[in-house]
């Protein structure tokens, strides 16, 4: 079974370019879940889907980040423009819709904003 | 609102030492705790959970965690070090009313094996 995937591993873009991440949870799982490390810091949590709704993004920083669960299946976040401080590794994570409270991760995305 | 401290975002043990790697969790409600590893260049993986059974849970490559309530605590040990255990541990906690919650997470322990 293949694990949650992300695309791209690596982002170097400058500030006020638009990046967006891609995520393919693990097929079936109905959770999916998107965090981020900034230089060395906690993980923390930006904000958990439910199929395609949004079930909680309090996390999410402000209104340059958008992201998207269309048809409940992959996941992409947007950044526009995007700013020095949104550098960080991004994670994605995916668990099943009920009875298992392990979360997935994928290998994240490590976005550099020059 | 949940939180959860790590001491020591930096700890180095020997090669066949004890491994203990500290975690420390507030929560309002009876949490679910989890250590996640990180190897370099890959993703996070589950080490070992606390789901409200034993209170002494065993996980993956001869780690395990003991939850004290009354400590508020979860740390993780590991009787006999491997060089192969380099990598940076996360302690984790979520909120275990209907499962499937957001994860609070420390700041992260990098372990290094001294040979």
């Amino acid at each position: 079974e293949a694990g949650v995937t992300q695309f791209p591993s690596h982002s170097v873009i400058e500030k006020g370019q638009t990046v967006t991440l891609r995520c393919d949870p693990i097929s079936g799982h109905d959770n999916l879940y998107w965090y981020r490390r900034v230089m060395g810091k906690e993980i923390k949590f930006l904000l958990h889907f439910v199929k395609e709704s949004k079930q909680d993004e309090s996390g999410m920083p402000n209104n340059r980040f958008l992201a998207e669960r269309t048809g409940g299946t992959y996941s992409t976040l947007k950044v526009q423009p995007a700013e020095l401080e949104d550098s960080g590794v991004y994670f994605c994570a995916s668990s099943p819709l009920q009875g298992e409270e392990t979360q997935y991760f994928g290998p994240g995305t490590r976005l550099l904003v020059l | 609102a949940q939180s959860v401290t790590q001491l020591g975002s930096h700890v180095s043990v020997s090669e066949g030492a004890l491994v203990l790697l500290r975690c420390n969790y507030s929560s309002s409600v009876p949490p679910y705790l989890f250590w996640y590893v990180q190897y370099p260049n890959q993703g996070l993986q589950l080490l070992l959970k606390y789901t409200s059974a034993a209170t002494l849970v065993k996980g993956i490559n001869g780690f395990e965690a003991e939850f004290k309530k009354s400590e508020t605590s979860f740390h993780l040990t590991k009787p006999s070090a491997h060089m192969s255990d380099a990598a940076e541990y996360f302690c984790a906690v979520s909120e275990s009313n209907f499962g499937n919650e957001k994860l609070t997470f420390g700041t992260g322990t990098r372990l290094t094996i001294i040979p």
